[in-house]
């Protein structure tokens, strides 16, 4: 079946400016998290939906990060007035529930110039 | 807080030889992930371990678990140069997080 989709696949943008990365879970799974990896680097929590109930939100790293998910599906990650240090790829990775095996989209490389 | 630490960090061998990737964490979890990430691609899950003693197997290489000592490994045999990658572990933390290890590069000289 279809795996995590996520778009675009790279996108460049100026400092200061809003960018929207999408990510489409594998269908019936209620768990989304979105991550970020710096060049060479591990991966950084950023936010955790599970179901309806309330996301984790504990590790975006400012107010300039907030995400949505729509109808327990999709999910949009959105940074506001992009910083350089924003760059890394960012990956959404989806489950059938927190405690069971996360499968990684391709990710979206930002690139803040 | 759970930690995890992987060594080495960066690891190049020849093919044909056997290695073993370590994966320590610092408190209690319950489950192991070993991925495997391509150069400029995502990661592709290996192993899930979910029990003290666990072992799986796949092709050349052989995961392992032990919960008491708070260490997982991830054992090469007779590398070939397809095995290049970056491998990371990850301990179960919480309810759903996973903590991440700073991953292994592995290269794998023919």
């Amino acid at each position: 079946g279809a795996g995590v989709s996520q778009s675009p696949s790279n996108k460049v943008t100026e400092k200061g400016k809003d960018v929207e990365l999408r990510c489409d879970p594998i269908s019936g799974h209620t768990a989304l998290y979105w991550y970020r990896q710096s060049l060479g680097q591990g991966l950084e929590f950023l936010i955790y939906f599970q179901g309806n109930s309330a996301p984790d939100k504990s590790g975006l790293p400012s107010d300039r990060f907030s995400a949505e998910r729509t109808g327990g599906s999709v999910s949009t990650l959105t940074i506001q007035r992009t910083q350089q240090e924003d760059s890394a790829v960012y990956l959404c990775a989806s489950s059938l529930a927190g405690r069971y095996e996360q499968f990684f989209g391709p990710g979206t490389r930002l690139t803040v110039l | 807080e759970l930690k995890v630490e992987q060594n080495p960090l960066f690891l190049s061998m020849q093919e044909g030889k056997n290695y073993t990737i370590y994966c320590n964490y610092s408190t209690t979890s319950d489950r192991l992930y070993w991925y495997r990430q391509d150069p400029g691609k995502s990661l592709e899950s290996l192993f899930v371990l979910l029990s003290n003693g666990a072992v799986k197997q796949e092709g050349r290489l052989m995961a392992s678990l032990d919960t008491k000592a708070r260490l997982s490994t991830l054992h090469i045999t007779a590398a070939v140069h397809d095995l290049s990658a970056t491998y990371f572990c990850a301990a179960f933390y919480s309810n759903y997080q996973l903590i991440w290890g700073a991953g292994t590069k592995l290269i794998i000289k023919p």
